[in-house]
């Protein structure tokens, strides 16, 4: 079963835009909530994560907003560049430690100039 | 990552051939994982390790074993490779002591894999 359902599976943005792909989870033992992002022939690289304590968590121009009462997590890139064209995959993990990491399917993101 | 590297990093290979994937870090990360990544699926977890002695399995372990040589090696072996066993394979790292506060897993650059 699909523990971590990621969406839409493609993005196309224009340069300057806001991307926003979302997640949403089953499982309420999931306390670590990654975020990576892979660039084509490269390994997936960690780009925020966010523990169920808090709502929202800021780095730069990218935001995971966090809802755990639908039990929802989403990633927000504000003013998307060419150079964040890439596959974004959202995590979850039962763990504190976030060892056991169970991946959505992934978000090909797309940033026109 | 320079510092996680994985060899080979492409394999062609027969049904029914053993191959052993390796993987080798200097980051000096007590933790590994072995995922296998098909186009459409994301990546999924087929075995992780805490340390030379504690060796775990993930969501996809049936048709793979490991072996954990040492701290800074961890190895992924098909015993009977079969065509649905075409993937990119990565290995990757983390720190149990978690110094940055992140749980950051450092992936390394994949090996494709290819069983006809």
């Amino acid at each position: 079963q699909q523990q971590v359902k990621q969406s839409p599976q493609s993005l196309i943005v224009q340069k300057g835009g806001i991307s926003i792909i979302n997640c949403a989870y089953e499982n309420t033992a999931f306390d670590y909530f990654p975020w990576y992002q892979q660039f084509p022939g490269k390994g997936p690289a960690l780009l925020i994560a966010i523990r169920p304590d808090v709502s929202e968590k800021k780095e730069g121009r990218f935001t995971i907003s966090f809802n755990k009462s639908a039990k929802q997590f989403s990633l927000h890139i504000m003013d998307s560049q060419p150079g964040d064209s890439a596959t974004y995959f959202c995590a979850a993990s039962m763990d504190q430690a976030g060892t056991a990491l169970i991946f959505g399917k992934g978000t090909t993101l797309s940033v026109s100039s | 990552d320079a510092d996680v590297t994985q060899t080979p990093r492409n394999r062609i290979t027969k049904t029914g051939k053993r191959i052993m994937l390796e993987c080798s870090q200097t980051k000096g990360h007590d933790r590994m994982y072995w995922y296998r990544q098909d186009p459409g699926l994301g990546l999924r977890l087929i075995y992780y390790s805490f340390d030379v002695k504690d060796i775990n399995k993930g969501e996809i372990s049936d048709g793979y074993s490991v072996s954990r040589q040492a701290q800074a090696k961890f190895s992924l072996s098909l015993e009977s490779a079969i065509p649905n066993q075409t993937a990119l394979y990565f290995c990757a790292t983390s720190d149990l002591l978690d110094r940055g506060g992140s749980n950051e897993q450092f992936f390394g650059p994949g090996t494709r894999l290819t069983v006809l």
